[in-house]
């Protein structure tokens, strides 16, 4: 079965830092490109970052870069999202997801998510 | 950036019914449009991509249609299962995917 899974949230104060991990499981994890999607109590979706299977491409949202890092481990199959001088505005659940192999259409479907991970910034 | 407007915010619709859900583009993303449904405390599932294509084990009461900058989900035979928020998500200008706002499909 295609899974991710994963972990690292928490309560963490403005400021602060988090290493989010997403273990995958069931599929051939160096052939995707793996992305992050966060979600804010009671909000929508919001595309917070990519990196394609050998991390040759990476990308961050605007209205977080230079404060996240998103990296992989393909040997172990684990995603990483470092989160660093953490905002209130970052509070959200993270979702791993993995991004849809297609050769017959560009990427960015997400076909595969975690459960997603609770991060709450607050003093 | 492209930017999602889905119509409307909620949608209340009786169960055997249909329901008819709409997403606008800012601009062209020809067929690069996809649709998610949600439900409290789980993550988004993937339901069409392509505009109209269905994900692996969707129903065939899910369908999907339009092109360019309107798109529009269908759901035929609303069952218990079907009342959830469901999101739109372009990625023809991908990394972002900008997604819609969210119609809220609830119970009349």
């Amino acid at each position: 079965e295609e899974q991710l899974v994963e972990s690292g949230g928490g309560l963490v104060k403005p400021g602060g830092s988090l290493r989010l991990s997403c273990a995958a499981s069931g599929f051939t994890f160096d052939s995707y490109t793996m992305t992050w999607v966060r979600q804010a109590p009671g909000r929508g979706l919001e595309w917070v970052s990519s990196v394609s299977g050998y991390s040759t491409y990476i990308h961050y949202a605007d209205s977080v870069k230079g404060r996240l890092t998103v990296s992989r481990d393909n040997g172990k199959n684990l995603l990483f999202l470092q989160l660093d001088n953490l905002r209130a505005e970052d509070t959200a659940v993270y979702f791993c997801a993995r991004v849809k192999l297609d050769y017959s259409d560009p990427e960015g479907v997400f076909d595969i998510w975690g459960q997603g991970t609770v991060v709450t910034v607050s003093s | 950036e492209i930017v999602m407007t889905q119509s409307p915010a909620t949608l209340s619709v009786s169960p055997g019914d249909s329901a008819t859900l709409s997403c606008r583009a800012s601009q062209s993303v020809r067929s690069h449009l996809a649709w998610y449904q949600q439900k409290p405390g789980q993550p988004p599932r993937l339901l069409i991509y392509g505009a109209s294509t269905r994900a692996t084990g969707i129903p065939a009461r899910f369908s999907g249609s339009g092109s360019e900058t309107d798109f529009t989900l269908t759901i035929s035979s609303l069952q218990s299962e079907d009342f959830a928020v469901y999101y739109c998500q372009q990625y023809n200008k991908w990394p972002p995917g900008t997604f819609g706002q969210g119609t809220n499909l609830e119970i009349k």
